[in-house]
């Protein structure tokens, strides 16, 4: 069966830190993989998606980047917080051409 | 106006209740249509996924879709309390090769024993 893991579960990082968030999937191949950030009443608004290797689509200008340096892993990156990174950052996965969508446990992010 | 519109709720029940959720779209193009059940602090996760108009049963879950009217809802018989969490609807729409997933902001549903 397929798996999902991110983490870490729970950061608090300082303004100007950088950051490094990893999400691994296991018993799958090629996936689609994402990565969503969710703010209180706000639902969850999708950062990255990469279809492959190497290929990493952004939906939102932001302070963030995404890298898929092997086929079962996403990660998320940033050289600098802000405090407006502050949230809860989902990873999750999909086989090609499909909409059902797997989700990891999340990371609550806070930046002070 | 959003794609997808959800009351955000929350919605108190008691125990045994039938319980009744729903979503609305503007989007034709949404082809494919999901329920995920959140629990506070975890990943959602996925509960019904439909793609014709009609409904689908799984175990005390009924999802139901109303593409006339653009209307999608989830159905949950006998409630319990570990059903309290918040539910999220969502719907995809082929964009260049890969289904973009668009969701709602959720509704928070506390069953009450």
């Amino acid at each position: 069966s397929q798996t999902i893991h991110q983490w870490p579960a729970t950061l608090v990082q300082p303004v100007g830190s950088p950051l490094s968030l990893e999400c691994t999937v296991e018993g799958t191949s090629n996936p689609n993989l994402y990565w969503y950030r969710q703010a209180a009443g706000r639902g969850l608004q999708l950062l990255f998606y990469s279809v492959g290797i190497g290929q990493i689509s952004s939906e939102v200008p932001q302070n963030l980047s995404a890298s898929r340096p092997q086929d079962r892993q996403f990660i998320l990156s940033s050289k600098k917080l802000l405090l407006s990174d502050s949230g809860f950052y989902l990873c999750a996965w999909s086989a090609t051409g499909v909409a059902e969508a797997f989700f990891g446990q999340g990371t609550r992010l806070t930046v002070v | 106006q959003k794609e997808v519109e959800q009351d955000p709720g929350p919605l108190s029940v008691p125990e045994g209740a039938i319980v009744s959720l729903n979503c609305t779209y503007s989007n034709s193009a949404f082809q494919y249509f999901m329920w995920y059940r959140q629990y506070s602090r975890k990943g959602p996760e996925l509960l019904m996924y439909t793609y014709s108009s009609g409904n689908k049963e799984d175990g005390r879950f009924t999802a139901q879709v109303d593409k006339s009217s653009k209307y999608i809802s989830l159905f949950i018989r006998d409630s319990q309390p570990s059903d309290s969490a918040t539910y999220l609807c969502a719907m995809s729409q082929n964009s260049g090769g890969y289904q973009k997933v668009t969701f709602g902001t959720g509704t928070k549903l506390q069953v009450i024993p």
